[in-house]
């Protein structure tokens, strides 16, 4: 069936290296994506998203890089911080009826950054 | 971003009482309130979408007569458990999306159940 999911449970990663969380995708009719960040005990917390008409998007510290031919979607994050431990989840925005369509989210990496 | 905040934060109650849980969108107007639960090291499972004004629209094997969802205003949303049981157990986590923010769901900080 229709999925969005995660290629890695865990990510374990050093304070100051790059962090790379991927996620595949199967609906290739997808055109919108999400990046929320989840801290223990709390909601997740919104990251970054991506338009299916790029393939590419910045923000502060972090990249999400779409490649529509794979279906698959990565978040970077330069110079890993203690305080990016959390668990990471992609979603990918189905539209409904309305504008706001459902989210479909994957299972969720865990990132694990070392002191 | 938006903020969206939910109250109470935890709850604890006895079996066979109900729970409420309200969803609040601060700044902005949310045309579309969604609700999840989240079992411990598990994603999120969207329980029920809720457009203000009109019914809740619930997924494939959520009871709608036990999770009732009321849509009254562009800023709040709540959530009953009715004759909640241990098994309703959970963390329940709101969204809101809509008005400005049109695809973008932004999340409130969970309620924690916990039904004995």
């Amino acid at each position: 069936g229709e999925s969005v999911g995660l290629h890695l449970p865990t990510l374990s990663v050093q304070e100051g290296d790059n962090s790379i969380i991927n996620c595949a995708y199967s609906n290739s009719a997808s055109d919108y994506f999400i990046w929320y960040k989840q801290e223990s005990g709390k909601g997740p917390q919104f990251i970054i998203d991506i338009r299916s008409n790029m393939d590419k998007r910045q923000g502060q510290r972090v990249t999400v890089l779409l490649n529509k031919t794979v279906k698959h979607l990565s978040l970077q994050i330069a110079a890993t911080q203690p305080g990016d431990s959390a668990v990471y989840f992609c979603a990918e925005n189905r539209r409904g009826s309305g504008n706001t369509g459902k989210l479909i989210f994957g299972q969720g990496t865990t990132l694990q950054v070392k002191p | 971003g938006a903020v969206v905040s939910q109250h109470p934060s935890r709850v604890i109650c006895k079996s066979g009482t109900s729970v409420k849980i309200e969803c609040r969108s601060l700044d902005f107007q949310a045309t579309t309130m969604f609700w999840y639960r989240q079992f411990p090291k598990q994603s999120l499972m969207l329980m029920a979408t809720s457009n203000e004004g009109s019914k809740a629209t619930y997924e494939q094997g959520v009871e709608k007569d036990k999770f009732l969802i009321n849509h009254a205003s562009l800023t709040l949303s709540t959530l009953t458990v009715t004759s909640a049981h241990p098994e309703d157990s959970s963390f329940y986590i709101c969204s809101a999306g809509g008005g400005a923010f049109q695809e973008t769901q932004y999340f409130g900080p969970g309620t924690r159940l916990l039904v004995l």
